[in-house]
């Protein structure tokens, strides 16, 4: 599992509240991703952290903020859920010069 | 930006059939093709991937074949297994560092093996 957890693993929270989710890794690798898994959509690439205080966006950033303040860290910062923002959320992690992903366990959000 | 499209979306064989699922990318310039496989509730799990130097690669069941002049790769399971059961997922990457190793998906393919 390259060593990835994902917390929480399940939230609840209502529209207009402000929801972290964090995601973990213990083997040191810089390169970390955050997806979302819809029906109809497969994965799709939210942001992604390139090194310690290096992000950038991916195809569906708007809603979204990330912090990677040390290097097994990788938070993603839903500011105010929307419904819209009900998903499986995965985060993974790249093996540098490999361009292998692994992904982690991922957490269901579900905003009412 | 790059483009994947994968088919079909499900596809249900009897065990110990052959299972074939078909990716096309848009952009030349990606070199790097990677499989991953979803069970329920799990995240992706890489099984198989190639890069743009070789036409072919097999792993036990599994094999992977790269036409780069038309764009397209493609994911052959043999002998079919009810455990093959899941969700398939192409993906496509420029192999360097510049891109940020980041990888664009296919919509998934769901495979039901039939016992």
């Amino acid at each position: 599992d390259a060593g990835i957890t994902q917390s929480p693993r399940h939230k609840v929270t209502e529209t207009g509240t402000p929801v972290t989710l964090r995601c973990h890794q213990t083997e040191n690798h810089r390169y970390m991703y955050w997806y979302r898994q819809d029906p109809g959509h497969g994965l799709r690439l939210i942001h992604y952290s390139y090194g310690v205080k290096d992000t950038d966006k991916g195809e569906v950033s708007d809603g979204y903020s990330v912090s990677r303040s040390k290097t097994e860290d990788f938070l993603l910062t839903l500011e105010s859920a929307t419904s819209s923002q009900t998903s499986v959320y995965f985060c993974a992690i790249a093996t540098s010069g490999t361009n292998e992903q692994f992904f982690g366990p991922g957490t269901r959000l579900t905003v009412l | 930006g790059e483009n994947v499209e994968q088919h079909p979306s499900t596809l249900s064989v009897q065990e110990g059939d052959s299972a074939v699922i078909k990716c096309t990318y848009s952009d030349s310039a990606s070199n790097y093709f990677p499989w991953y496989k979803q069970e329920l509730g799990k995240g992706p799990q890489l099984i198989i991937d190639i890069r743009s130097n070789v036409g072919e690669k097999k792993d036990q069941r599994i094999a992977v074949t790269l036409n780069k002049t038309a764009k397209h790769f493609s994911l052959h399971i043999t002998e079919t297994q009810p455990e093959d059961s899941a969700v398939y997922f192409c993906a496509a990457s420029r192999d360097s560092g510049g891109s940020n190793y980041k990888l664009t998906f296919g919509k998934g393919t769901l495979l039901t093996v039939n016992p």
